[in-house]
């Protein structure tokens, strides 16, 4: 039972447009969504995170938008850049008040290779 | 430097044969977690630990042991290691979920294979 599910494998875009990569959600106690990239070779690193409380963070090229009445989130890369390229996955986490101990779980996608042309 | 190391980087191991991954921190963080990444199937977690002496299973926890006597420690243990243990394995430590900084620092990996 796939909870978090990032449906494209693979995005390809061109050096300054926009990069939009998507992750749906299918439990309802997650109120915590955080997206991580990876280079090969390397362990995930931390990218932008948002509460369920809000509906977009941003921190400067990146932005997450969050619909929680469609479970889905969306990570806008503006501009992309070729550096960018690497696979993307986001990540879920119950509601700190959900009790007992399953908030300490954090659930991934299956992860987005973007590829950015120069 | 803040880092997570995890040791050894590669393991080429036999069936059966037990196993220990090491995985240290040096943030002074109470959360730690163990993952696995296989292709198609993204990160999934293991076994995760809140604090020393604390430790929960995680989605794919069956064949894998962790403990947690000190903070900055959580190795994972492999019994019985078997082939479909084969896996790149990541470890990641961060503060408590819920704190304002719930983001997870990740170790570079170590690939396993069992044959």
């Amino acid at each position: 039972d796939q909870q978090v599910k990032q449906n494209s494998p693979s995005l390809s875009v061109q050096e300054g447009r926009i990069s939009i990569l998507n992750c749906d959600y299918t439990n309802s106690m997650f109120d915590y969504f955080l997206w991580y990239k990876k280079y090969p070779a390397e362990g995930p690193t931390f990218l932008i995170s948002i509460s369920s409380i809000k509906d977009k963070n941003e921190d400067g090229r990146f932005t997450v938008f969050l619909n929680k009445s469609a479970k889905h989130l969306s990570l806008h890369i503006v501009p992309s850049q070729p550096g960018d390229s690497a696979v993307y996955f986001c990540a879920a986490s119950p509601s700190f008040n959900a009790g007992g101990t399953s908030y300490g779980k954090l659930t991934f996608g299956q992860g987005t290779i973007l590829t950015v042309h120069p | 430097e803040a880092q997570v190391t995890q040791n050894p980087r590669y393991l080429i191991t036999v069936t059966g044969k037990k196993l220990t991954v090491t995985c240290s921190q040096n943030m002074n963080h109470e959360y730690m977690s163990w993952y696995r990444q296989d292709p198609g199937l993204g990160l999934r977690q293991i076994y995760y630990s809140m604090n020393v002496e604390v430790t929960d299973k995680g989605d794919v926890p069956e064949g894998y042991k962790v403990s947690r006597k000190e903070k900055r420690n959580f190795p994972l243990i492999l019994e019985s290691p078997s082939p479909n243990q084969t896996s790149l394995y990541f470890c990641a430590s961060s503060l408590l979920p819920g704190t304002k900084s719930y983001e997870q620092y990740f170790g570079p990996g170590t690939r396993l294979t069992v044959t």
